[in-house]
């Protein structure tokens, strides 16, 4: 079993839908969770970072963590055709020089006008 | 402005040829990274720094090396012994800290073989 499972997508939904977008991770060590948007040919930018279970929010996107189940989502709401991008995520175990981010393979989303 | 630069956008490289890929950070951060990325695959680990003139090898280091001169360099040299070079290269850093704690990347630079 892979350290973080990511659903590979692609996924195409229409302007104004919910997206989910989601993680499992196998490893009881990882301690942050981040998402990471990376639009086509550039680099990923950060979008979204926890620590704890639960949601945060932010704007449009909200970030869930459930540390019991070991799985992770990142929610659009009132997608918009911008949010076309690959999405990232990522958990972070250790710390100084034992730091280590470990990535899903990402999922690719459409947004339709 | 603040933020990390990869320099070239694009680079073909021949057969056989050492290439250099450049990354510098204006961002004051500790930390430096290396990712490849291919379709389908995610991001592999390929060297870090968390210091000046020390570095470690990641998930797939051989047939790269790299050097930490100077806290905001951390050039990428992609050696001939790389079987399949062709991919897209991501360089990271991290300001090591108990509150911020994450990666930031550069725009990239994706390397063809000829």
């Amino acid at each position: 079993q892979k350290e973080v499972e990511q659903d590979p997508g692609p996924l195409s939904v229409p302007e104004g839908a919910i997206v989910s977008l989601n993680c499992t991770y196998s490893n009881s060590a990882f301690q942050y969770f981040m998402w990471y948007r990376q639009y086509s040919r550039k680099g990923p930018e950060l979008l979204m970072y926890t620590y704890s279970s639960g949601n945060k929010e932010d704007g449009r996107f909200t970030a869930q963590v459930d540390k019991s189940s070991k799985y992770i989502s990142l929610f659009i709401r009132d997608s918009q055709p911008s949010d076309s991008a690959t999405y990232l995520c990522a958990m972070k175990s250790g710390g100084g020089s034992n730091y280590k981010l470990t990535f899903g393979k990402g999922t690719l989303l459409t947004v339709n006008p | 402005d603040g933020g990390i630069t990869q320099s070239p956008k694009y680079l073909f490289r021949k057969e056989g040829q050492n290439v250099t890929l450049s990354c510098e950070q204006n961002l004051n951060h500790d930390a430096m990274y290396w990712y490849r990325q291919d379709p389908g695959q995610g991001l592999r680990l390929i060297y870090y720094s968390q210091i000046v003139n020390d570095f470690q090898k990641g998930d797939i280091a051989e047939g790269y090396s790299v050097s930490r001169e100077k806290k905001e360099s951390f050039p990428l040299t992609v050696t001939s012994a790389q079987k399949n070079p062709t991919a897209f290269y991501l360089c990271a850093s991290r300001r090591d800290s108990l509150t911020t704690d994450t990666q930031y990347f550069g725009p990239g630079t994706r390397l063809t073989v000829l």
